[in-house]
């Protein structure tokens, strides 16, 4: 049964830092790994998908990498603001279908 | 290009009363997905379509949760009788039927159930 666990539950640091957020998941045997970002009361936005042939993947001051053998992805965020704030989501597909399999997620507060 | 839709936004019941809601998916995405995410948690499958067909449904409370998408397009999610323990965050999700499968959600609907 896939598991996916998101550490740390919740992170605060000044405005500038550079941070990491970690997702692992058991079964290694994956067709991709999504990050996403929940905004408080908003729904889901996707950042990155990484495909299971791909090491990482970069948008503007994120960086997603992946790991299938060890289970784990990390999501790097370059010069933090307060904007970043929010909930940094990892999720995997169960199978080819494509249902998510979701941690419980990063709670994220960047301050000013 | 939209966004998926989902209304009503929020909506508040009380306990055994019915609720719907409805879910419009990005244009030409077959496959669409209804989440249901608690307070603290990562979404939960409900279920999964493609086109109009099920393709997953394991996880439904199927004695009180029912979904259909008509024409594979718009899709509609119904509890009845709801439960103190369904108030979350109902997330609609769509998404193509490509090798990447990366899905795309919608604001959500929050339910709270008194």
């Amino acid at each position: 049964k896939q598991e996916v666990t998101q550490i740390p539950a919740a992170l605060s640091v000044p405005e500038g830092e550079n941070l990491v957020l970690n997702c692992s998941f058991t079964d290694s045997a994956i067709y991709n790994l999504q990050w996403f970002r929940q905004d408080p009361g908003k729904g889901l936005t996707s950042l990155l998908l990484i495909q299971s042939s791909q090491r990482e993947q970069t948008s503007g001051r994120l960086n997603a990498s992946l790991d299938k053998s060890s289970g784990r992805s990390t999501l790097y965020i370059a010069a933090s603001q307060p904007g970043d704030s929010a909930t940094y989501l990892c999720a995997v597909p169960l199978g080819s279908q494509g249902n998510l399999i979701f941690g419980k997620g990063t709670k994220l507060s960047v301050k000013p | 290009e939209a966004g998926v839709a989902q209304s009503p936004r929020y909506k508040i019941i009380e306990k055994r009363q019915s609720v719907a809601f409805w879910c419009n998916p990005i244009s030409g995405h077959a496959t669409l997905y209804w989440y249901q995410q608690i307070l603290g948690q990562g979404p939960k499958l409900l279920i999964q379509f493609q086109n109009n067909g099920v393709v997953d449904d394991s996880q439904l409370p199927k004695d009180r949760f029912s979904a259909e998408r008509l024409k594979g397009v718009d899709s509609t999610l119904k509890i009845q009788p709801a439960k103190l323990e369904d108030s979350a965050v109902y997330l609609c999700a769509s998404s193509l039927t490509d090798i990447t499968y990366e899905q795309y959600f919608g604001p959500g609907t929050r339910l709270t159930v008194t």
